[in-house]
């Protein structure tokens, strides 16, 4: 079956502004995370949606957000975007079912704010 | 709150040799689960293997195998007869406490790159 896939695969922006990414998880899976990668910081966790709702996030400012819709796709926002937002953002999709609660991983968007 | 660490930022590997990429973790739990991740330079994050803390044997996968050592708090990840696609950056992740109803959040160690010459 498919893959995870993530929309779009790069994305520049300016400073201040906003944008939503997606990612829609393998067919079944109804958990979702999603993950901020950086050289300095490395993997981040930011949140994770499961059935629509959040069920853990990580230690990021309000400007990041997301949503799961009823199909299971998730999309996140970062408003007002600042220089230190630019990363790969890589998100995830597991479901009971997957053995040991297996996350797979899309092929991330770079995100570069300028 | 738990971590990971791997202490080898770079490894290099003779084509066809064994390399052995170091992984050891903290946490309080005595439930949970370990994983090794693969990211070439495309980006994606590749799962590998793995284990859990109530294994009694040690995972294997293919040329990948797990050494994990629970009273050093380590896992180790090793890789037979290494291939030149082998070389990307490996991640070791824990994801604590484990539970089948619980968050699925992994927390990921800051990689080791490795890379095989010919």
């Amino acid at each position: 079956k498919a893959g995870v896939t993530q929309t779009p695969r790069y994305l520049i922006k300016t400073r201040g502004q906003q944008v939503t990414l997606s990612c829609s998880p393998i067919s079944g899976h109804r958990s979702v995370s999603w993950y901020q990668q950086t050289p300095g910081q490395g993997l981040q966790f930011l949140f994770e949606y499961f059935s629509e709702t959040q069920r853990n996030k990580g230690n990021f400012p309000g400007r990041f957000s997301g949503r799961q819709f009823s199909n299971s796709r998730s999309e996140m926002n970062v408003s007002t975007l600042e220089l230190g937002d630019s990363a790969l953002y890589l998100c995830a999709s597991t479901s009971p079912t997957e053995k040991r609660d297996t996350q797979y991983f899309g092929p991330g968007t770079r995100l570069t704010v300028l | 709150a738990q971590k990971i660490t791997q202490t080898q930022p770079g490894m290099f590997v003779q084509e066809k040799e064994a390399v052995t990429l170091d992984c050891t973790y903290d946490t309080s739990d005595q439930s949970y689960g370990l994983f090794w991740y693969k990211q070439p330079s495309s980006g994606e994050m590749i799962f590998l293997i793995y284990q859990g803390s109530y294994d009694e044997q040690n995972a294997t996968e293919g040329r990948y195998s797990l050494n994990f050592q629970k009273a050093r708090k380590s896992a180790n990840l090793v890789i037979s007869a290494s291939q030149l696609g082998d070389s990307a950056m490996y991640f070791c992740a824990m994801r604590e406490p484990y539970s089948g109803a619980g968050s699925y959040q992994l927390t990921f160690g800051k990689g080791t790159k490795l890379s095989v010459i010919p």
